[in-house]
């Protein structure tokens, strides 16, 4: 089945320590991004990657980190928690970047990771 | 600085009425405009798109209306039903300004809760 997974699901933790969300996607995409979903503020996007060992920034990095070893992984690392940085996270994917060539590629999202830092 | 305005934040129809969901964008770039659909404990999915030069597109009771000249959008949902009950988000995209194989970022309203009763 192709879908994108994320683990934990769930995690609770302390301001201070180190954390990393992981995803993984199957589908052979090439684009991956993070996004953070808060109410009222829809979905708001960290790091995107367009291949493996390409990243950049989003709208919201400050406080996280990424890296793209392998195609298939990008994870998102939190070196040091602070409680505005509880949230809802999703991972992405799609075969490539949107607006590659202007076509647009449809995102798929992971099913979340609820993270809350005391 | 929210470039997509969604409205309402919460919506509330009887089964078999017409949901309405409206956006407005400041961007004139943008030529891609997604609709995504979220249910509870998932991730979003792309549920219809539309590109600037159509002003109506529907897919089954799914319709996207257009108003470039307005700058907005609306998801009209026909003959809603208890399962159409979910988060829905707009978005848009300038797909043209990408090009290459450079990234097209999308920007996600705040969202609307659609509750419908049976």
């Amino acid at each position: 089945e192709a879908q994108v997974t994320q683990n934990p699901r769930y995690l609770i933790t302390v301001t201070g320590k180190k954390l990393t969300v992981t995803c993984s996607q199957n589908m052979n995409h090439e684009y991956m991004s993070w996004y953070r979903q808060d109410p009222g503020l829809g979905l708001r996007q960290i790091y995107y990657s367009m291949n493996v060992e390409v990243t950049d920034k989003g709208d919201v990095p400050e406080g996280y980190k990424v890296s793209r070893k392998e195609k298939r992984n990008f994870p998102l690392i939190l070196e040091s928690p602070s409680p505005n940085q509880t949230s809802l996270y999703f991972c992405a994917s799609s075969l490539y970047g949107l607006g590659v060539q202007g076509l647009a590629y449809e995102q798929y999202f992971g099913p979340g990771t609820r993270l809350t830092v005391t | 600085q929210q470039q997509v305005k969604q409205s309402p934040q919460s919506l509330i129809v009887q089964k078999g009425g017409i949901s309405i969901i409206n956006c407005a964008y400041e961007n004139t770039a943008f030529d891609y405009f997604p609709w995504y659909q979220q249910f509870p404990g998932k991730g979003p999915a792309l549920l219809i798109a539309i590109r600037p030069d159509v002003s109506e597109k529907k897919e089954g009771r799914f319709t996207i209306s257009f108003n470039k000249s307005a700058k907005q959008f609306s998801l009209h949902i026909m003959d809603s039903q208890p399962g159409d009950s979910a988060t829905y988000f707009c978005a848009a995209s300038s797909l043209a300004n990408a090009g290459g194989t450079s990234y097209g970022k999308l920007t996600f309203g705040q969202g609307t809760i659609l509750t419908v009763h049976p």
